[in-house]
């Protein structure tokens, strides 16, 4: 079965600083990776994905993400985070090899950037 | 319409009572989901729809759940008999691609609808 774990709860980060949400996943086929963000009383945004290719990929907003395959990895990433920012985050797979198309969704990672 | 559409907002039910959710999906998106998302948890997955076909309905968490799109356009999730651990936010995204092997693979989420039981 297919799965996702965000490893932290919360990260704070100082406005201005990089920050980094953690995202590890297990698949039985090649990974079609997410990350979505979550306002308050909002639904989910699409923020990027990593379908194949190369495996930096840029998304909303100046986050990226990076898929490592051998870590099974994709941690999203920003070099100056903005107080804006502050959301609450989810990483999400499908299978390609599962029949149908559901998502996976980690548990959330709540970010706090402060001023 | 420029978006996934959800209604109503916010319901309160009594349990017992019978409740029904309704998406707008995106024009022209030929994939329809449903996701139930409890306070403090990520999405779990509740149903598939591709065009009118219900392909995938695994997540549904007892048969009092029950979903429909009849015309392949707007769907309905019904949840018959209502219980306190029903309360939760319902989320609907649809998306682009029929196989799921197309670059247009993200799904677009509606605002859910918060479901409470009393």
């Amino acid at each position: 079965a297919q799965s996702v774990a965000q490893p932290e709860d919360q990260v704070n980060v100082a406005e201005g600083n990089p920050l980094t949400v953690k995202c590890t996943y297990s698949v039985s086929g090649n990974p079609y990776l997410f990350w979505y963000v979550q306002y308050p009383n909002r639904g989910l945004q699409f923020l990027l994905k990593y379908i194949t290719g190369d495996n930096l990929v840029k998304g909303s907003y100046g986050f990226e993400a990076e898929f490592n395959k051998s870590q099974t990895s994709f941690h999203l990433k920003k070099p100056s985070a903005l107080v804006s920012d502050s959301a609450l985050y989810f990483c999400a797979v499908r299978d390609t090899l599962r029949a149908g198309n559901m998502l996976t969704f980690g548990g959330g990672t709540r970010l706090m950037v402060k001023p | 319409g420029a978006g996934v559409s959800q209604s109503p907002r916010y319901k309160v039910a009594k349990r017992g009572q019978d409740v029904a959710l309704r998406c707008d999906p995106i024009s022209g998106h030929v994939s329809l989901f449903w996701y139930q998302q409890a306070l403090g948890q990520g999405p779990e997955f509740l149903t598939y729809f591709q065009n009118e076909a219900q392909l995938d309905k695994s997540g549904l968490p007892s048969d009092r759940f029950f979903a429909e799109r009849p015309e392949g356009s707007v769907s309905t999730l019904k949840i018959q008999r209502t219980q306190q651990e029903d309360s939760a936010v319902y989320l609907c995204a649809s998306s682009l691609d029929p196989q799921g092997y197309l670059e247009n693979t993200e799904a677009f989420f509606g605002q859910g609808t918060r479901l409470t039981v009393v």
